[in-house]
């Protein structure tokens, strides 16, 4: 995806903690998005974040820095079911989503 | 509600057919997305709409592809004639004006569209 840069894979424990990092573009900048999709289905909403600062939500929370075009998803206990893709996604301009390729993620036992 | 609903599921077809993909989006939203998704490029936003007008269809590839939404409860993508790298999944999304900044997008289950 154009302007979103996250790795490609990362591997992690089952129990552990993760972070996957993004960074985007900052012209434009309306808000910044974390999507989770597994194999073969479609993508579904994690967290929104538009101010500075960290946004928690269970055992996922998301950080963002505007000055810097950086944002975060960490996952706490990490569950094999959370073994997924996670698309970072800026929008930018009137409605429109930017996504990045995404970042598999394999929990292993 | 049912959320937003894609089919088929599954389209395999030859070079050079018309194919005619469908989505009915959650009822009450304004908003409709159709997205291309592939391994080489993640998802691109092919054209979107609002109150059943194309606001953008920069991204729609070329000229054989057409979307239209006569209602705010149907949309279809057209393609034709269809070529074996339209091979894709293909996802609509709908949502509403929450707020001027945030809009959560929700994705169907898409249609996996296989061209020989």
């Amino acid at each position: 995806g154009q302007n979103i840069d996250q790795p490609t894979e990362m591997t992690a424990t089952e129990g552990a903690i993760v972070q996957i990092n993004c960074t985007y573009q900052t012209s434009g900048f309306n808000g910044l998005f974390w999507y989770q999709q597994h194999a073969g289905e479609a993508p579904t909403f994690l967290s929104y974040n538009v101010l500075d600062g960290l946004e928690e939500k269970g055992r996922f929370s998301s950080f963002l820095s505007r000055s810097k075009g950086y944002s975060y998803l960490l996952l706490k206990e990490l569950q094999m079911k959370d073994s997924a893709s996670y698309l970072c996604v800026e929008s930018s301009g009137t409605y429109k989503y930017i996504f990045g390729t995404g970042t598999r993620l394999k929990v292993l036992a | 509600d049912a959320g937003v609903i894609q089919s088929p599921r599954h389209e395999v077809t030859e070079m050079g057919q018309e194919v005619t993909l469908r989505c009915k989006p959650i009822s009450g939203h304004d908003y409709l997305f159709w997205y291309r998704q592939t391994m080489m490029r993640g998802l691109e936003l092919l054209i979107y709409f609002n109150n059943n007008v194309p606001i953008d269809d920069s991204g729609m590839p070329e000229d054989r592809f057409s979307a239209k939404m006569p209602n705010a409860s149907f949309s279809t993508l057209k393609i034709q004639p269809s070529e074996p790298r339209d091979s894709a999944v293909y996802f609509c999304a709908s949502s509403f004006d929450e707020d001027l900044t945030k809009n959560i997008q929700y994705f169907g289950a898409g249609t996996r569209l296989s061209v020989l």
